[in-house]
């Protein structure tokens, strides 16, 4: 079965500063890749996707993420990080054929002034 | 555009009384529909999928159901609520056939 690994917990940045947010997944094809975020008390919001095609896919709010299959990740980064964007983020794979998301355990993003 | 509504959004129930929280999604058709628990500081456990009406999957075996009478709506229920209950639940949708999944804003419920 496919799974999600975020090994950092939390995470904290200073404004302006970069920020990469690492995933790695466990999957035999290439998978569909997908990354979250979650403000306090709200539901999730889609960032970006992977497909298939370029493995550098951009999203909204300026981030984008890296697809590495040799490396099985697919790490977000954003490279100056904006006191809003603290929150909770989400790595997420499809599991092919059930229709289903599998979702990591999440990376709470602190931003220091 | 697609829109997805989750009410009640806070709820404050007793252990032993019944549940109902609805879902309801605008502008497409014939979506996936998942309930999604969130226990606090945890991450996201799915409950249930829906590919079609009258159509539902179970992931976890609990004290929970769900029910989709039409083809835009998903009923999440309980009978008797458990303190166990208590949490953030999350509805979302997606595409037939595609993967990315549009999530509603939540219904915090608090089980007394």
């Amino acid at each position: 079965a496919q799974s999600v690994t975020q090994p950092d917990i939390h995470i904290t940045v200073s404004e302006g500063a970069s920020l990469e947010l690492r995933c790695n997944y466990s999957y035999g094809a290439t998978p569909y890749l997908f990354w979250y975020v979650q403000s306090p008390g709200q539901g999730l919001q889609l960032l970006l996707k992977y497909f298939s095609g370029d493995t550098l896919v951009q999203g909204i709010k300026g981030f984008e993420a890296e697809f590495k299959r040799s490396q099985s990740s697919f790490n977000l980064r954003k490279p100056s990080v904006h006191w809003s964007d603290a929150a909770e983020y989400f790595c997420a794979v499809e599991d092919t054929g059930f229709q289903k998301l599998v979702f990591g355990t999440g990376t709470r993003l602190l931003v220091s002034p | 555009s697609q829109t997805i509504h989750q009410w009640p959004a806070t709820l404050v129930q007793p252990v032993g009384s019944p549940l109902s929280l609805e879902c309801t999604v605008e502008g497409t058709s014939n979506p996936n529909l998942y309930w999604y628990r969130q226990a606090a500081g945890r991450g996201l456990q799915l409950l249930f999928y829906s590919v079609g009406i009258g159509q539902i999957s179970s992931e976890v075996p609990q004290n929970l159901s769900a029910s989709r009478p039409q083809d835009r709506q998903f009923i999440l229920s309980s009978k008797k609520l458990l303190l166990s209950d208590s949490g953030f639940y999350l509805c979302a949708w997606s595409p037939t056939g595609r993967g990315e999944q549009y999530f509603g804003p939540g219904t915090r419920l608090t089980v007394t």
